[in-house]
């Protein structure tokens, strides 16, 4: 089956800097890979979602980008402010069908003012 | 307007009790699924549910056993509740077929005393 690792587990930034959080996975099959956050005591979301025919994708401060080849992909957050501070959870699936998401562990993100 | 609903938010039970989670979804989705979070923050998927046909069974203890009526509700139902089951359960929704919509419902907290 599917294994996504996820590193860091924990990532302290200035506010104002950037955050890259990098996740593998191993099944070259998945297709479909999301980004969650998390935050304490709520329900994971979606912020961002990239599919493997595309490269990279990107919605204002946050992008993702994938690397089919190597089976990397990360998330970029820029212009980092307080309330990006969550877990934020990288996911795989092969995407078509009732395969669920495979989830990486982790990464605590923390904003310093 | 809620898109994936479950209930209780909250259980608190003795060893040994059998207890129940309930999930709806009013997106019109075909799959359904429950995904356990423990005490480090690790989302892991336990079930899913396509048309009301059972897809995926990972490692779980057989005293945990999904139904689903129909396509829009899956329920879990717990038997002989250990303390390990102390986690925050999470059920989902997507559409197969697309590889994405994947969205939580707000969890239930669950706790074996």
């Amino acid at each position: 089956g599917e294994n996504v690792e996820q590193h860091p587990s924990t990532l302290s930034v200035q506010e104002g800097d950037s955050a890259v959080i990098k996740c593998t996975y191993s099944d070259s099959a998945s297709n479909y890979f999301p980004w969650y956050k998390q935050e304490l005591g709520k329900r994971p979301q979606l912020i961002i979602d990239i599919r493997s025919n595309v490269g990279e994708k990107k919605d204002q401060r946050i992008a993702v980008t994938l690397n089919k080849t190597a089976k990397h992909f990360s998330l970029h957050i820029t212009e980092t402010q307080p309330e990006d501070s969550a877990v934020y959870f990288c996911a795989a699936s092969s995407g078509g069908g009732a395969d669920g998401l495979t989830f990486g562990k982790g990464t605590h993100l923390i904003i310093q003012p | 307007d809620t898109a994936v609903s479950q209930t209780p938010k909250y259980l608190v039970t003795q060893m040994g009790n059998d207890k129940s989670i309930k999930c709806e979804q009013n997106l019109g989705h075909d799959t359904m699924y429950w995904y356990k979070q423990d005490s480090k923050k690790f989302l892991k998927i336990m079930f899913s549910y396509n048309n009301k046909e059972l897809i995926i069974n990972e490692t779980v203890p057989n005293r945990f056993s999904p139904k689903s009526p129909d396509k829009a509700h899956l329920n879990l139902h717990i038997n002989s509740l250990e303390l390990g089951d102390s986690a925050v359960y999470f059920c989902a929704s997507s559409q197969s077929g697309t590889g994405n919509g994947y969205t939580f419902g707000s969890g239930t907290r669950l706790t074996v005393v």
